[in-house]
This record gives C-alpha cells, structure tokens and sequence, in this order.
C-alpha cells in the first residue's frame, strides 16, 4: 500500500534553518492531510493538518503546503529547533472521521 | 491538556494465548481507531468505532481481534489467539466531533508475542 509517500527517510537541517518535509499521493479521494511528529517509545503527537480546499495552513513555526495537481504537500519548519528532531509522518484520510494512511515517515534531525 | 492513555505499556505473550488491550481515550470524543506499527513499517490502520460499533476495518483485522467500549470510558482490543507477527506496537486513536479528522493518539503498547 504506496497511498502515501515520504520519499526522504532522513533529513538534517542546522539549528534557525527551515526544515522542509515532502510527502507524495496517489489516492485523489484523500480530503484531509495531516502531519504528525514521534518520538521513540511514544504516540504519534498531532502538529498540523490541512483540508484539500485550502493550499496552505500556518500554526506557529509549522506550515503545511498543499499542491493538489501535483498530489503533493509539505511541511515547513521555521526555524528549526533541537527539540524538533523526531520522526515526522504524514497521513491522510477521504472522509472528516475515517481511517489515516500513513508514509513511511522522515528522521528529522535539527543540529544546534 | 486531555490525552488519550493505553494500559499495559509492555505486554509480553505466547503464542496462542489471548491478549486485551486497554486505552482510556479523551472525554467527550465521539470516534476511536486502533493502529499498530509493526518495527520498522508503517503505522496502519486495524479498526474504527463509533456509536459502540464498528465502522470500518481493515484486512488486518480478521475474527481474532474484536473491539469492545465496556464501560463508556474505556476502549479494549481484543486478540483471541496471538500470532508471532501480531508482535508490534499498537497505538488507540480518538477524535471529537468538531474537528474530527484530528486523531489524538496514545503512547502505546508494545506486544511481543513468543
């Protein structure tokens, strides 16, 4: 099940950078995407989520993208912190209470 | 800040043997979901409940598992007879009914089953 996509599986960024994060789909019945952040030996921790009929979504330091035509979204952070490294994972569903499809995930690690 | 809490943290098993899962999810949620991420794979998804049934469920979730909500606050999974590839983490999931594509998800279980 390729659905959802994280083609990076790690990304290293320096501290105050922007950290950019891809995710890719293939399902166009998907409504909703969402971003997660874990930790090991925890939950997946909500960050941001955004609904196909808007493009771009801000909270804080977190942005979220969406491109439609081209099945793709990201998620930016600015500026990167330490506390940020974790692994990031993007997920999506077609329905406001349905199932989440997962990516792989990408190891976020912010140098200080 | 209302989170979502799973009992046991660790549970080590046997083959054969039956296995219950126990997640209190936050209050006043409507939708509850189990995953699980098997080490080194994605987290998939295994079964939504809503309104004390199942809503959707996937191929994973086969006559060896069931869910049940007992008592209005707490949220089982149930593996009748465990499988040495059961053996993940397995994660409850929640959302309200406001924004309900938000799933809050507890910090997991982590079965290993021998």
């Amino acid at each position: 099940d390729q659905q959802v996509k994280q083609n990076s599986p790690s990304l290293s960024v320096q501290e105050g950078r922007i950290s950019i994060l891809n995710c890719d789909y293939t399902n166009s019945m998907f409504d909703y995407f969402l971003w997660y952040k874990k930790y090991p030996a925890e939950g997946p921790t909500f960050l941001i989520s955004i609904s196909s009929i808007k493009d771009k979504n801000e909270d804080g330091r977190f942005t979220v993208f969406l491109n439609k035509s081209a099945k793709h979204l990201s998620l930016h952070i600015v500026p990167s912190q330490p506390g940020d490294s974790a692994v990031y994972f993007c997920a999506a569903t077609p329905t406001s209470y349905g199932k989440l499809t997962f990516g792989q995930g990408t190891i976020l690690t912010v140098h200080p | 800040e209302p989170e979502v809490t799973q009992t046991p943290s660790h549970q080590v098993t046997q083959m054969g043997q039956e296995v219950i899962l126990r997640c209190v999810p936050i209050s006043n949620h409507l939708y509850f979901y189990w995953y699980r991420q098997i080490l080194g794979q994605k987290v998939e998804f295994l079964v939504s409940f809503y309104n004390n049934e199942i809503s959707e469920k996937s191929e994973i979730f086969d006559d060896q598992f069931s869910v049940e909500r007992p008592d209005g606050s707490n949220f089982t999974l149930k593996i009748r007879s465990t499988k040495l590839e059961d053996s993940a983490m397995y994660f409850c999931a929640c959302s309200s009914g406001r924004r309900k594509e938000t799933q809050y998800f507890g910090p997991g279980t982590r079965l290993l089953v021998l």
